[in-house]
């Protein structure tokens, strides 16, 4: 069964760029897309962006200047790193698998990681 | 982007009774919706994929349809593990986008 886990720094200062990994146990990430999500406290889920097991990736336009996801696939690690943090990227961040073939589809989630931009 | 609306964004019901849930797109997104259940400090779980299709190990009391803007999710006879949280996402577009959410509590 495939299981995800989020983790990374709790805290983070505005300015300064956040980094969190999801590691992946009981399967490969080879031949799938993996997503990061957030949601700021009392709001909604906002897809961050996602890549593919060899490297492409999208990312939300809304946040594009200031993502990069990477995968190594040594590890069997997902990274996310968001540059120039701001208060408002204060949230919990979930990394998901997502299925890909005639429809697209996260089938496995971590819990989310808190993350708290403050000075 | 395309925007998703819930309807409605609470509700309260009871262990037994038939729930549904709405969700809207801003344009047409054939079937490429999915359904995800969330409850606080847990991973969200995929409930529907493709409008209409039941995710393995999920219940069949919950079901989808709908095509085009308008989808509905169902919950035929609510469960107490029900309450929780339900969100509608696309995936015809990049950037996907999810609804606000209908939160689902005990009556």
């Amino acid at each position: 069964q495939v299981q995800l886990q989020e983790s990374g720094p709790g805290l983070v200062k505005p300015s300064e760029t956040l980094s969190l990994t999801c590691t992946v146990s009981g399967g490969s990430i080879s031949s799938y897309y993996w997503s990061w999500i957030r949601q700021p406290p009392g709001k909604g889920l906002e897809w961050i962006g996602h890549i593919y097991s060899s490297g492409s990736t999208n990312y939300n336009p809304s946040l594009k200047s200031r993502v990069t996801i990477s995968a190594d696939t040594s590890k069997n690690q997902v990274s996310l790193k968001l540059s120039s943090e701001i208060v408002a990227d204060t949230a919990v961040y979930y990394c998901a698998r997502m299925v890909a073939g005639s429809y697209y589809y996260m089938d496995v989630w971590g819990k989310g990681t808190t993350v708290t931009v403050s000075s | 982007d395309i925007q998703m609306t819930q309807s409605p964004s609470s509700l309260s019901a009871s262990v037994g009774d038939r729930v549904t849930i709405t969700c809207r797109a801003s344009q047409s997104i054939s079937t490429y919706l999915n359904w995800y259940q969330h409850k606080p400090g847990k991973a969200p779980r995929l409930l529907i994929y493709a409008a209409s299709n039941l995710q393995s190990g999920v219940p069949s009391r919950f079901s989808g349809s709908g095509s085009g803007t308008d989808f509905t999710l169902t919950i035929s006879s609510l469960q107490p593990e029900d309450f929780a949280i339900y969100y509608c996402q696309q995936n015809y577009n990049i950037p996907y986008t999810f609804g606000q959410g209908t939160n689902v509590d005990i009556k």
